[in-house]
């Protein structure tokens, strides 16, 4: 079935780099996305890559997908007290494409 | 632009109440989605609708229906509540497949 899995916390120092990895389960998911979901609000679209693609960088975010392994890694440098918020791999989840399905989300802290 | 407006925000229920939680988008968005988000499980994806007229069952369907009522609004309805059901609601839009998704603020259900 579908799954997409994340480890559920990340605690880092200001200024170093932030991995956040994923693991998914479906091999046909056209695109994958990271959705950032800061405290008490909704989720936003933070990037997304195509499945033919083994990186995305854009600004201080890159993506790296490895499609063989189904693993997908989002990578924050110079790591901020804003980017303090849970961060949501997700999959299009089945052939259809019509659902997302989102991993359980992994929590970054920020330490000074 | 108001995006996905869901209401209420918070709602308190005792056990065997009923409600109607409500998600309206003005983005001319075709699928339509429902989540509920717990501690530790992410998203969990309830019922979605990918296009006017049709819904279909996410992971979680059990104990909740849905109306598509017409392309803008997205109703989700416990018939009778259950203290498992005590989350936060999440309604999404998107206006096709592989495009982003545009997140509610979210209801915060207590069941008691």
């Amino acid at each position: 079935g579908e799954d997409v899995e994340q480890s559920l916390f990340l605690s880092v120092r200001e200024g170093d780099s932030s991995v956040i990895n994923c693991t998914y389960t479906d091999s046909s998911s056209t695109y994958l996305y990271w959705y950032k979901q800061e405290p008490g609000a909704g989720l936003q679209l933070l990037t997304y890559i195509f499945s033919n693609m083994d990186m995305k960088q854009d600004q201080r975010l890159t993506v790296l997908l490895n499609k063989k392994d189904k693993h997908l890694s989002l990578r924050i440098a110079d790591t901020q007290t804003g980017d303090s918020a849970i961060y949501f791999c997700a999959e299009r989840g089945d052939s259809s494409a019509s659902k997302i399905i989102f991993g359980s989300g992994t929590r970054l802290s920020i330490r000074p | 632009n108001a995006g996905v407006t869901q209401t209420p925000k918070f709602q308190v229920l005792k056990t065997g109440q009923s409600m109607t939680l409500q998600c309206a988008q003005d983005m001319n968005h075709n699928s339509m989605y429902w989540y509920r988000q717990d501690p530790g499980m992410g998203l969990r994806l309830i019922y979605y609708s990918a296009s006017e007229g049709t819904t279909d069952k996410g992971e979680v369907p059990n104990g909740y229906n849905v109306s598509r009522l017409n392309k803008r609004e997205f109703s989700l309805r416990l018939e009778s509540a259950a203290p498992s059901q005590t989350s936060v609601y999440f309604c999404a839009s998107r206006r096709m497949e592989n495009t982003e998704a545009f997140f509610g603020q979210g209801t915060r259900l207590t069941v008691v």
